[in-house]
Protein backbone atom coordinates (compact mmCIF):
# COMPACT_ATOMS: atom_id res chain seq x y z
CA UNK A 1 0.00 0.00 0.00
CA UNK A 2 1.74 3.55 -1.16
CA UNK A 3 -1.52 5.27 -0.40
CA UNK A 4 -1.38 9.56 0.59
CA UNK A 5 -4.66 10.83 1.25
CA UNK A 6 -5.39 14.73 1.53
CA UNK A 7 -7.84 16.89 2.11
CA UNK A 8 -9.94 18.55 1.08
CA UNK A 9 -9.85 17.80 -2.74
CA UNK A 10 -10.41 21.84 -3.16
CA UNK A 11 -10.44 24.57 -0.89
CA UNK A 12 -11.61 28.13 -1.98
CA UNK A 13 -10.51 30.95 0.96
CA UNK A 14 -10.60 34.66 1.23
CA UNK A 15 -7.40 36.79 2.01
CA UNK A 16 -8.82 36.90 6.00
CA UNK A 17 -9.59 33.41 6.47
CA UNK A 18 -8.08 30.43 8.34
CA UNK A 19 -8.16 26.83 7.07
CA UNK A 20 -5.94 23.98 7.15
CA UNK A 21 -4.82 21.07 4.81
CA UNK A 22 -4.71 17.71 5.88
CA UNK A 23 -2.64 15.11 4.95
CA UNK A 24 -2.12 11.05 6.18
CA UNK A 25 -0.15 7.77 5.05
CA UNK A 26 -0.15 4.56 7.13
CA UNK A 27 2.76 3.05 6.01
CA UNK A 28 4.82 3.62 8.64
CA UNK A 29 7.34 6.38 7.14
CA UNK A 30 8.58 8.88 8.85
CA UNK A 31 9.26 11.55 6.73
CA UNK A 32 6.50 13.98 5.67
CA UNK A 33 6.58 16.68 3.12
CA UNK A 34 4.28 19.68 1.81
CA UNK A 35 5.20 21.08 -1.36
CA UNK A 36 3.40 23.48 -3.62
CA UNK A 37 2.83 23.16 -7.39
CA UNK A 38 2.26 25.85 -9.83
CA UNK A 39 0.65 24.90 -13.18
CA UNK A 40 2.85 22.75 -15.75
CA UNK A 41 5.32 23.29 -13.31
CA UNK A 42 7.33 21.01 -11.31
CA UNK A 43 6.93 20.73 -7.24
CA UNK A 44 8.78 22.92 -5.30
CA UNK A 45 9.47 21.88 -1.52
CA UNK A 46 7.94 24.07 1.03
CA UNK A 47 8.71 21.48 4.35
CA UNK A 48 9.79 18.08 5.64
CA UNK A 49 9.17 16.59 8.79
CA UNK A 50 11.40 13.72 10.06
CA UNK A 51 10.39 12.00 12.83
CA UNK A 52 7.76 14.27 14.26
CA UNK A 53 10.00 17.17 13.35
CA UNK A 54 10.55 20.26 11.53
CA UNK A 55 14.01 19.52 9.30
CA UNK A 56 13.37 21.63 6.41
CA UNK A 57 11.69 25.10 6.15
CA UNK A 58 12.54 26.39 2.51
CA UNK A 59 12.35 29.73 3.23
CA UNK A 60 8.16 29.90 3.32
CA UNK A 61 5.91 32.74 4.24
CA UNK A 62 5.25 32.91 7.98
CA UNK A 63 0.93 33.02 6.80
CA UNK A 64 1.85 29.14 6.18
CA UNK A 65 2.45 27.09 9.40
CA UNK A 66 3.03 23.21 9.30
CA UNK A 67 2.04 20.78 11.93
CA UNK A 68 2.75 17.35 12.54
CA UNK A 69 0.76 15.99 15.44
CA UNK A 70 2.07 12.64 14.80
CA UNK A 71 3.71 9.77 12.95
CA UNK A 72 0.96 9.60 10.52
CA UNK A 73 -0.68 12.82 10.15
CA UNK A 74 0.83 16.53 8.82
CA UNK A 75 -1.10 19.85 8.92
CA UNK A 76 -0.66 22.84 6.53
CA UNK A 77 -2.25 25.86 8.14
CA UNK A 78 -3.27 28.85 6.37
CA UNK A 79 -3.89 32.19 7.15
CA UNK A 80 -4.07 35.71 5.28
CA UNK A 81 -2.76 34.01 2.41
CA UNK A 82 -2.30 36.05 -0.99
CA UNK A 83 -3.93 35.10 -4.53
CA UNK A 84 -0.29 34.14 -5.80
CA UNK A 85 -0.43 31.71 -2.93
CA UNK A 86 -3.31 30.07 -5.27
CA UNK A 87 -1.48 26.62 -5.99
CA UNK A 88 -1.77 22.37 -6.00
CA UNK A 89 -0.77 21.76 -2.73
CA UNK A 90 0.74 18.29 -2.47
CA UNK A 91 1.96 15.92 0.52
CA UNK A 92 4.56 12.79 0.43
CA UNK A 93 5.81 10.37 2.56
CA UNK A 94 9.11 8.31 2.46
CA UNK A 95 11.40 6.62 4.92
CA UNK A 96 13.92 8.70 6.84
CA UNK A 97 16.49 6.78 4.81
CA UNK A 98 17.42 2.98 4.14
CA UNK A 99 17.83 0.51 1.74
CA UNK A 100 15.86 -0.77 -0.87
CA UNK A 101 14.40 2.34 -2.39
CA UNK A 102 12.47 3.06 1.39
CA UNK A 103 13.52 6.79 0.56
CA UNK A 104 11.32 6.97 -2.23
CA UNK A 105 8.49 10.08 -1.81
CA UNK A 106 4.95 8.73 -2.48
CA UNK A 107 2.72 11.69 -3.10
CA UNK A 108 -0.70 12.23 -2.70
CA UNK A 109 -3.48 13.67 -4.78
CA UNK A 110 -3.07 17.37 -4.07
CA UNK A 111 -5.20 19.99 -2.82
CA UNK A 112 -6.08 22.36 -5.01
CA UNK A 113 -6.49 26.24 -3.39
CA UNK A 114 -7.89 29.32 -5.39
CA UNK A 115 -7.12 32.31 -2.87
CA UNK A 116 -9.41 35.31 -3.59
CA UNK B 1 24.66 21.42 -6.90
CA UNK B 2 22.45 19.01 -8.73
CA UNK B 3 20.50 20.27 -12.00
CA UNK B 4 18.25 18.07 -14.00
CA UNK B 5 17.07 18.69 -17.57
CA UNK B 6 14.52 17.34 -19.74
CA UNK B 7 14.70 19.53 -23.03
CA UNK B 8 11.59 17.92 -24.46
CA UNK B 9 8.90 20.73 -23.17
CA UNK B 10 6.38 18.91 -25.06
CA UNK B 11 5.34 15.23 -26.85
CA UNK B 12 3.25 13.40 -28.64
CA UNK B 13 2.94 9.80 -30.09
CA UNK B 14 0.19 7.66 -31.28
CA UNK B 15 -1.20 4.79 -29.85
CA UNK B 16 0.60 1.69 -29.45
CA UNK B 17 3.73 2.94 -30.67
CA UNK B 18 7.45 3.49 -28.52
CA UNK B 19 8.15 6.82 -27.13
CA UNK B 20 11.41 7.72 -25.67
CA UNK B 21 11.66 10.89 -23.37
CA UNK B 22 15.06 12.41 -22.47
CA UNK B 23 16.66 13.64 -19.05
CA UNK B 24 19.99 14.50 -18.25
CA UNK B 25 21.36 15.79 -15.09
CA UNK B 26 24.35 17.09 -13.49
CA UNK B 27 26.28 15.91 -10.22
CA UNK B 28 29.37 14.98 -8.56
CA UNK B 29 28.20 12.43 -6.38
CA UNK B 30 28.50 8.25 -7.31
CA UNK B 31 25.67 7.03 -5.52
CA UNK B 32 21.98 8.66 -5.73
CA UNK B 33 19.03 7.83 -7.12
CA UNK B 34 17.18 8.72 -10.40
CA UNK B 35 13.06 8.49 -10.43
CA UNK B 36 10.36 9.44 -13.12
CA UNK B 37 7.21 10.51 -12.04
CA UNK B 38 3.63 11.05 -14.02
CA UNK B 39 1.18 13.44 -13.26
CA UNK B 40 -1.77 12.74 -15.43
CA UNK B 41 -4.15 15.87 -15.44
CA UNK B 42 -6.42 14.21 -12.89
CA UNK B 43 -3.06 15.19 -10.83
CA UNK B 44 -1.39 12.83 -8.63
CA UNK B 45 1.87 12.38 -8.77
CA UNK B 46 2.89 8.80 -9.44
CA UNK B 47 5.99 6.98 -9.32
CA UNK B 48 6.60 5.34 -12.66
CA UNK B 49 10.10 4.19 -12.38
CA UNK B 50 13.26 4.51 -9.72
CA UNK B 51 16.99 3.82 -10.71
CA UNK B 52 19.77 3.07 -7.90
CA UNK B 53 23.06 4.97 -9.34
CA UNK B 54 25.81 2.12 -8.41
CA UNK B 55 23.07 -0.83 -10.43
CA UNK B 56 24.16 -1.09 -14.01
CA UNK B 57 21.06 -3.00 -14.85
CA UNK B 58 18.50 -0.60 -16.47
CA UNK B 59 15.30 -1.00 -14.51
CA UNK B 60 11.94 -1.83 -15.96
CA UNK B 61 8.30 -1.67 -14.90
CA UNK B 62 6.06 -3.55 -17.47
CA UNK B 63 5.58 -1.01 -20.52
CA UNK B 64 8.34 1.23 -19.18
CA UNK B 65 11.99 0.97 -19.37
CA UNK B 66 14.64 3.27 -18.83
CA UNK B 67 18.60 4.20 -20.42
CA UNK B 68 20.62 4.90 -17.65
CA UNK B 69 23.78 6.10 -18.84
CA UNK B 70 25.99 6.91 -15.82
CA UNK B 71 29.00 8.23 -17.50
CA UNK B 72 27.01 10.26 -20.10
CA UNK B 73 24.62 11.45 -16.74
CA UNK B 74 21.00 10.39 -19.09
CA UNK B 75 18.11 8.62 -17.77
CA UNK B 76 15.58 8.47 -20.59
CA UNK B 77 12.54 6.98 -20.17
CA UNK B 78 11.27 4.65 -22.88
CA UNK B 79 7.60 4.04 -22.93
CA UNK B 80 6.99 1.16 -24.95
CA UNK B 81 3.06 0.21 -26.62
CA UNK B 82 1.86 3.44 -25.37
CA UNK B 83 -1.80 3.81 -24.30
CA UNK B 84 -3.91 7.03 -24.11
CA UNK B 85 -3.76 6.52 -20.17
CA UNK B 86 -0.11 7.56 -20.53
CA UNK B 87 -1.12 10.56 -21.10
CA UNK B 88 0.69 13.06 -18.70
CA UNK B 89 3.36 15.02 -17.63
CA UNK B 90 6.62 13.43 -16.52
CA UNK B 91 9.11 14.76 -14.45
CA UNK B 92 12.89 13.42 -13.73
CA UNK B 93 14.24 13.78 -10.39
CA UNK B 94 17.22 13.21 -8.77
CA UNK B 95 17.95 12.70 -5.02
CA UNK B 96 21.01 12.00 -2.97
CA UNK B 97 20.08 9.37 -0.19
CA UNK B 98 20.69 10.02 3.50
CA UNK B 99 22.84 7.55 4.08
CA UNK B 100 25.77 8.99 1.16
CA UNK B 101 24.73 12.47 3.48
CA UNK B 102 22.00 13.78 1.19
CA UNK B 103 18.93 15.55 2.21
CA UNK B 104 15.44 14.94 1.93
CA UNK B 105 14.96 16.90 -1.30
CA UNK B 106 13.86 15.65 -4.43
CA UNK B 107 15.51 17.76 -7.73
CA UNK B 108 12.55 17.70 -10.29
CA UNK B 109 13.34 18.64 -14.06
CA UNK B 110 10.88 20.79 -15.45
CA UNK B 111 8.61 18.18 -16.87
CA UNK B 112 8.03 16.96 -20.25
CA UNK B 113 4.27 16.78 -22.03
CA UNK B 114 3.24 13.56 -23.28
CA UNK B 115 0.41 13.00 -25.20
CA UNK B 116 -0.94 10.11 -26.51
CA UNK B 117 -2.89 10.64 -29.66
CA UNK B 118 -5.66 7.39 -30.86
Amino acid sequence: DTEVTQTPKHLVMGMTNKKSLKCEQHMGHRAMYWYKQKAKKPPELMFVYSYEKLSINESVPSRFSPECPNSSLLNLHLHALQPEDSALYLCASSQVRGTNHQETQYFGPGTRLLVL
Amino acid sequence: AQTVTQSQPEMSVQEAETVTLSCTYDTSENNYYLFWYKQPPSRQMILVIRQEAYKQQNATENRFSVNFQKAAKSFSLKISDSQLGDTAMYFCAFMKPRSQGGSEKLVFGKGTKLTVNP
